[in-house]
């Protein structure tokens, strides 16, 4: 079974600071995939970015890079240049290789304040 | 018009009543899953379907159950409703394994 533990309820960041979201995975499968996901107040799920359990290279979209420490099995969000539209819940998930089930973290609250 | 819709967006109902969810995605993906997310916790895979004829149960699938009646509809019904079903539900599709999933806006359910 795999398990995504997310150890910060709550974050809060200056805006135009870096604020790091921590994610820990635990799975047995040597194939997998990490995704992180925001989801506003206004309730909807939204993809930010995916790490491959074989990529060489940490993963990047825009303001947001994944810290993929796969040795630590840490995958931890890296939002730069915080703005206050990016105050939101955060999530992280796994896809193992049997690929059937995205398992979720319990989230991380982030405020961006001015 | 958005990719994946779900109907209604909130509903309340009472204990004992027959509840159907219905999701609808025009992304022409296979996979669909049933999703619910109670308050300060993540999302709970209820049910996922691969295909039109392939129905699995997710970890939380007691007291629930799915009709995929096309390749873009998948709907989640209570069969009998209770209060702690009361939660917010996503349908999301994707194209295959390793690909993110696209949600869509959520259902709010309210059981008396």
């Amino acid at each position: 079974a795999q398990k995504i533990t997310q150890t910060q309820p709550g974050m809060f960041v200056q805006e135009k600071e870096a604020v790091t979201l921590d994610c820990t995975y635990d799975t047995s499968d040597p194939s997998y995939g990490l995704f992180w996901y925001k989801q506003p107040s206004s309730g909807e799920m939204i993809f930010l970015i995916y790490q491959g359990s074989y990529d060489q290279q940490n993963a990047t979209e825009g303001r947001y890079s994944l810290n993929f420490q796969k040795a630590r099995k840490s995958a931890n969000l890296v939002i730069s240049a915080s703005q206050l539209g990016d105050s939101a819940m955060y999530f992280c998930a796994i896809l193992t290789g049997g690929g059937n089930k995205l398992t979720f973290g319990t989230g991380t609250q982030l405020k961006v304040e001015l | 018009d958005a990719d994946v819709t779900q109907t209604p967006r909130n509903r309340i109902t009472k204990t004992g009543k027959r509840i159907m969810l219905e999701c609808s995605q025009t992304k022409g993906h296979d996979r669909m899953y049933w999703y619910r997310q109670d308050p300060g916790l993540g999302l709970q895979l209820i049910y996922y379907s691969f295909d039109v004829k392939d129905i699995n149960k997710g970890e939380i699938s007691d007291g629930y159950s799915v009709s995929r009646q096309a390749q873009a509809k998948f709907s989640l019904s209570l069969e009998s409703a209770i209060p702690n079903q009361t939660a917010l539900y996503f349908c999301a599709t994707d194209r295959g394994t390793y690909n993110e999933q696209f949600f869509g806006p959520g259902t709010r359910l309210t059981v008396l």
